[in-house]
Order: C-alpha cells, then structure tokens, then sequence
C-alpha cells in the first residue's frame, strides 16, 4: 500500500520560490508506471491540478502554471517534489501530492500541507 | 480546453437518493472519462468513481457512477451523515494534456 507524505516550508515570502517535497512509501517513484501528482486548493476554493512526473521521467503541467514549475523525481531519497517560482499571493493554498493509474486517476493522496505567501 | 460543470451544492435527507451533474464543455466532449472525488471537511480528496463509472476497492456500492454524452453524474443511494462533503468531478484533457477539475458540488445532509 502506497502512502505520500508532504514536507515543506508553511511560509513562502512573496516574489520567492517554494519548493515541497512528498515522500513515497511502499512504492518507487522511478520503478513504478505511476503518475505522481501535485494539486493544490486555496483556502475555500476547489481542487486545481498542478502536474506530474511519471515514472519514465515526463512531466507534464497545468498551462495556467507551466512557466513557473517543475516537478520531478529524486530515486535516492524515493522522492518527488514540487518547484514554484516567482510565488504571490494567489499562491497560498493546501498542497496535495497524489499518485495514480492515469493523471486523473489519483488513487493516493498526501494529507496535505499549508502554504503561505506573506508579502 | 475542458470546463467541467458542477452545480455548487446539493442536499438530500438521510436515507434519501442524491445526484451530481458534471457537465463537460470541450471540443473533445462526449470521449473524456471521469472520475469523483470526495473530500470530506479538513481531508484529502479521496477517489469514489474513475473511468466514468468503476469504484476503487472498498468504495461502498451506494456510490455510482454514470455517463451519457457531455453529462456525468454521481449517485448516492441511502445518503448518511458522514456523507457530507464536497464532491469533484475530474477528467484529462486530451487536447492540451492536462487535469481539469470541476468546481466542487457541497452536499449537506438536512
């Protein structure tokens, strides 16, 4: 049974980078054909899908967000992470790693971690 | 691009049967497959329906799923308290390759 847990600065300063990291246990983010996912939802708002890395090492990401993250996979640590750069305000939101068959078919989610950007 | 639909709440009472619309928008409408989520107050998400109408193990069968053309819904049967939450429909768009989900559907149970 896979389970993903979030890590990660609660507090980005404005015009910053935030970086967050989910842990993979009982599973290997390289050696199984999985998506593993970032979404995220801001405070009151619904789910908005960030990207994924998949296990081959494509990526793919939301077009709204795509100039500004990266995420992708670390084998050593079994580790996948999550890059925004030039972050603002509309930022701030709950953070979900999740893993799935197929990017829309997330079957695993982290719990979760909260972001904050302050000006 | 893909819009996914959702009425913003819905209610039932205990006991009773509740349905979610999500209505798809898109140039490739009608051939995208849609999951359901549940996200319980202060929790992840969790899959309910994937492939328009499949439960992930352990989903109870009172959860279904259906879809006809650019029209899915999710089907709660014999609706319970712990049934509140917000329910998300979501599906791939194929054409710019990327998750699209809708806006959420709150259920309250009177």
């Amino acid at each position: 049974q896979v389970g993903l847990q979030e890590s990660g600065p609660g507090l980005v300063k404005s015009s910053e980078t935030l970086s967050l990291t989910c842990t993979v246990s009982g599973g290997s983010v390289t050696g199984d054909s999985f998506y593993w996912s970032w979404s995220r939802q801001p405070p009151g708002k619904g789910l908005e899908w960030i990207g994924y890395f998949y296990a081959s090492g494509s990526t793919n990401y939301n077009p709204s967000l795509k100039s500004r993250v990266t995420i992708s996979g670390e084998t050593s640590k079994n580790q996948f992470s999550l890059t925004l750069t030039s972050v603002t305000a509309a930022d701030t939101a709950m953070y979900y790693c999740a893993k799935g068959d197929a990017p829309h078919i997330l079957d695993v989610w982290g719990q979760g971690t909260t972001v904050t950007v302050s000006s | 691009q893909s819009v996914l639909t959702q009425p913003p709440s819905v209610s039932a009472a205990p006991g009773q049967k509740v349905t979610i619309s999500c209505s798809e928008s898109s140039s490739n409408s009608g051939n995208n497959y849609i999951s359901w989520y549940q996200q319980l107050p202060g929790t992840a998400p969790k899959l309910l329906i994937y492939d328009n109408n499949r439960r992930p193990s352990g989903i109870p069968d009172r959860f279904s799923g259906s879809k006809s053309g650019t029209s899915a819904t999710l089907g709660i049967t014999g609706v319970q308290t712990g049934d509140e939450a917000d329910y998300y429909c979501g599906t791939w768009d194929s054409s710019l390759s990327f998750v699209v989900f809708g806006g959420g559907t709150k259920l309250t149970v009177l």
